[in-house]
């Protein structure tokens, strides 16, 4: 079955710190990926996306991902942490058999001053 | 950011009694979703629409509805509510002009509370 692992329920990191979120799926051909991110009592908000190409991509707030087709994962990254990055962030899977996004659980991310 | 609406954005309600929800976008996109947030499932898909009077259901759509009228909304009832069905509630679009079907836009979200 297809699924999406996000193997961290929480990670902390102290302000400016690197930061990698990782996110795995299980699906033979590559899918199209996402990343949200939802702040505590708000919607989920687009960070960034990959359907093809260069398989590094630049999202808003200073995140990027890369996409690793041999092991099947779309980590996410930043090089320096904010106090206004705690929130938790979603991975999300389009496989092309329907239109419907498969979630990760979720990581949250504590920021430590 | 995309123009969803949901409503009511808080309730809370009794065991067995209908609760319908709203999700208006004024995006004329063409699918719309509904989705529950529960802690530590991420989110679960409960029905989806992909045009006018079509819908299908999600991974778990026991005890909902949906109904898809016009464009612009899409209602989720849920039947008898149950305890179980306490949860965050998003509506999500996609399927505009330029982006095709593959980018959801989240609503802010419905908190029902189910006594």
């Amino acid at each position: 079955a297809q699924s999406v692992t996000q193997p961290d329920i929480h990670i902390t990191v102290s302000e400016g710190a690197s930061l990698e979120l990782r996110c795995n799926y299980s699906y033979g051909a590559t899918p199209y990926l996402f990343w949200y991110v939802q702040s505590p009592g708000q919607g989920l908000q687009l960070l960034l996306k990959y359907f093809s190409g260069d398989t590094l991509v630049q999202g808003i707030k200073g995140f990027e991902a890369e996409f690793k087709r041999s092991q099947s994962s779309f980590n996410l990254r930043k090089p320096s942490v904010h106090w206004s990055d705690a929130a938790e962030y979603f991975c999300a899977v389009l496989f092309d058999s329907n239109y419907q996004l498969i979630w990760g659980a979720g990581t949250k991310l504590i920021i430590k001053p | 950011d995309a123009g969803i609406t949901q409503s009511p954005r808080h309730k809370v309600t009794e065991t067995g009694t209908p609760v319908t929800l709203r999700c208006h976008q004024t995006e004329n996109h063409r699918y719309m979703y509904w989705y529950r947030q529960d802690p530590g499932h991420g989110l679960r898909l409960i029905h989806y629409s992909y045009g006018v009077k079509d819908t299908d259901k999600g991974e778990v759509s026991d005890g909902y509805s949906v109904s898809r009228s016009k464009t612009e909304d899409f209602l989720l009832t849920l039947e008898s509510a149950t305890s179980s069905q306490t949860s965050v509630y998003f509506c999500a679009i996609s399927g505009g002009l330029a982006g095709g079907t593959d980018t959801q836009y989240f609503g802010p979200g419905t908190r029902l509370t189910v006594l």
